[in-house]
C-alpha cells in the first residue's frame, strides 16, 4: 500500500534562510508525487509535481523538489524563505496508474521568522 | 489548469438541518472529489465521482451523500447535520495531464451548532 510521511509537523526558518520540508513515500511502482501549499482558510494550491520526466522538479514561488528513488524521498526546498511562504505544505502521492486514489501527508506548517 | 469553485466559503447550520455544499469545475473533467480536512487528521476522502451519475465511496462516507447530475457540478449533501461534521470541506477535480494532479476549490468551512 502506498503511504506518505512528512517529517516535522512544524518547521520554523528565518527570513532569507533555506527552506527544507521533508517527504518520504512508499510505493511499489514509480509514483506520481505532488507538493501542495495551503494558506489559512483557503484550498490547496499545486506547487509542483513529479512525473518521472526529471528528478529535479521546479515549481511556483521559487520552490523545487528532488525525487530520490534510493531514499524514497521527495523533499521540498527553497533557497531563501520569504514571509509570504508561511503556510501549510502537503506532500501527496497518487495511486497506481489508472486509479485516482491520492494519499496525502499530514502536512508541515512553515513559520518564517523576521 | 482547472478552476474549481465552491459556492459557500462559510456556513453555520443547526444540528439536524440538511446541508448542501456545491462545487463547480470549468473544464468538463470527469473526476471530482470531496475531501474533509480536520486538524491532525489531514485530508480524508468522502466521495469520488468519475462521471455523471457515477460515484464511489471514499474513506469516510457515513453521514454524507453526493449528487452529480451534470459533469461540471458535484454536490455534497449532509442529510442531517451533526456537530461532528463541523469541518473544512474541500472539493477537487483532476487536470488532463499524465500525473492527474488535483485542483482544489477555496474550501467551505462548515460549523454545525
Amino acid at each position: 500500500a502506498q503511504s506518505v510521511t512528512q517529517l516535522g509537523s512544524h518547521v520554523s526558518v528565518s527570513e532569507g534562510a533555506l527552506v527544507l520540508l521533508r517527504c518520504n513515500y512508499s510505493s511499489s511502482v514509480p509514483p506520481y508525487l505532488f507538493w501542495y501549499v495551503q494558506y489559512p482558510n483557503q484550498g490547496l494550491q499545486l506547487l509542483l509535481k513529479y512525473t518521472s520526466a526529471a528528478t529535479l522538479v521546479k515549481g511556483i514561488n521559487g520552490f523545487e523538489a528532488e525525487f530520490k528513488k534510493s531514499e524514497t524521498s521527495f523533499h521540498l526546498t527553497k533557497p531563501s524563505a520569504h514571509m509570504s511562504d508561511a503556510a501549510e505544505y502537503f506532500c501527496a502521492v497518487r495511486g497506481p496508474s489508472g486509479t485516482y486514489k491520492y494519499i496525502f501527508g499530514t502536512g508541515t506548517r512553515l513559520k518564517v521568522l523576521a | 489548469d482547472v478552476k474549481v469553485t465552491q459556492s459557500s466559503r462559510y456556513l453555520v447550520k443547526r444540528t439536524g438541518e440538511k446541508v448542501f455544499l456545491e462545487c463547480v469545475q470549468d473544464m468538463d473533467h470527469e473526476n471530482m472529489f470531496w475531501y474533509r480536512q480536520d486538524p491532525g487528521l489531514g485530508l480524508r476522502l468522502i466521495y469520488f465521482s468519475y462521471d455523471v451519475k457515477m460515484k464511489e465511496k471514499g474513506d469516510i462516507p457515513e453521514g454524507y451523500s453526493v449528487s452529480r447530475e451534470k459533469k461540471e457540478r458535484f454536490s455534497l449533501i449532509l442529510e442531517s447535520a451533526s456537530t461532528n461534521q463541523t469541518s473544512m470541506y474541500l472539493c477537487a477535480a483532476t487536470g488532463t495531464s499524465e500525473a492527474g494532479e488535483l485542483f482544489f476549490g477555496e474550501g467551505s468551512r462548515l460549523t454545525v451548532l
